[in-house]
């Protein structure tokens, strides 16, 4: 029962890398998101995907690019990693309902640092 | 006035202790609302679902107010293992007649239970 994986747990860039994290999701959920998470900042909507081929843009796009692959993959991409990138990541999924969404469940987030 | 606002904290009780959070949101539209709990370095994971009509679970009430926007949490009792970071979640409706929503996080409240 795997819910929501996300790949890699930990990783540190040189700024001007490029990296990709993967997430993967086995609940059928037709809506996934990334958010980043600061220090007093919260969670953060970078992007998110009500369904499988159409993305939006949430709170903090600037500087990523994702795919939604198929129901079950949303990828997120950094083309050209910046220090203020360092965060910890979080992938989620969730369902609409026509009355409201189901409960979000999450990976167990990616640790990035960028130096 | 920020989508969804939490009391800042952090929240230091002793053990035993009756501890209430408070959330409100923006959107009027909204339809599901959730407390999340999040340990240190951790995901985040539902702790409950809020309904209209006010829930319990053993320690723990929900109550929602639409009319004023604000939910609010009651943990009775608290424990040491309550301590974490208690976080507001509301979806936004972003497609009125459409079937599409995202999940808006407050930036959340800490909180720690001493013995």
């Amino acid at each position: 029962n795997a819910g929501v994986t996300q790949t890699p747990k930990f990783q540190v860039l040189k700024t001007g890398q490029s990296m990709t994290l993967q997430c993967a999701q086995d609940m059928n959920h037709n809506s996934m998101y990334w958010y980043r998470q600061d220090p007093g900042m919260g969670l953060r909507l970078i992007y998110y995907s009500a369904s499988e081929g159409t993305t939006d843009k949430g709170e903090v796009p600037n500087g990523y690019n994702v795919s939604r692959l198929n129901k079950r993959e949303f990828s997120l991409r950094l083309e050209s990693a910046a220090p203020s990138q360092t965060s910890v990541y979080f992938c989620a999924s969730s369902e609409w309902l026509g009355q409201g969404d189901t409960e979000a469940f999450f990976g167990q987030g990616t640790r990035l640092t960028v130096v | 006035r920020k989508e969804v606002e939490q009391d800042p904290g952090p929240f230091n009780v002793p053990e035993g202790a009756t501890v209430a959070f408070n959330c409100t949101y923006s959107n009027s539209a909204s339809q599901s609302f959730f407390w999340y709990r999040q340990d240190c370095r951790k995901e985040p994971k539902l702790l409950m679902s809020v309904y209209s009509s006010g829930n319990e679970d053993g320690r723990f009430t929900a109550q929602l107010n639409r009319a004023s926007q604000y939910i609010s949490l009651l943990i009775r009792d608290s424990k040491l293992s309550d301590s974490a970071t208690y976080l507001c979640v509301v979806n936004k409706k972003v497609r009125y007649g459409g079937s599409q929503g995202n999940l808006i996080f407050g930036k959340g409240t800490k909180l720690s239970v001493k013995p």
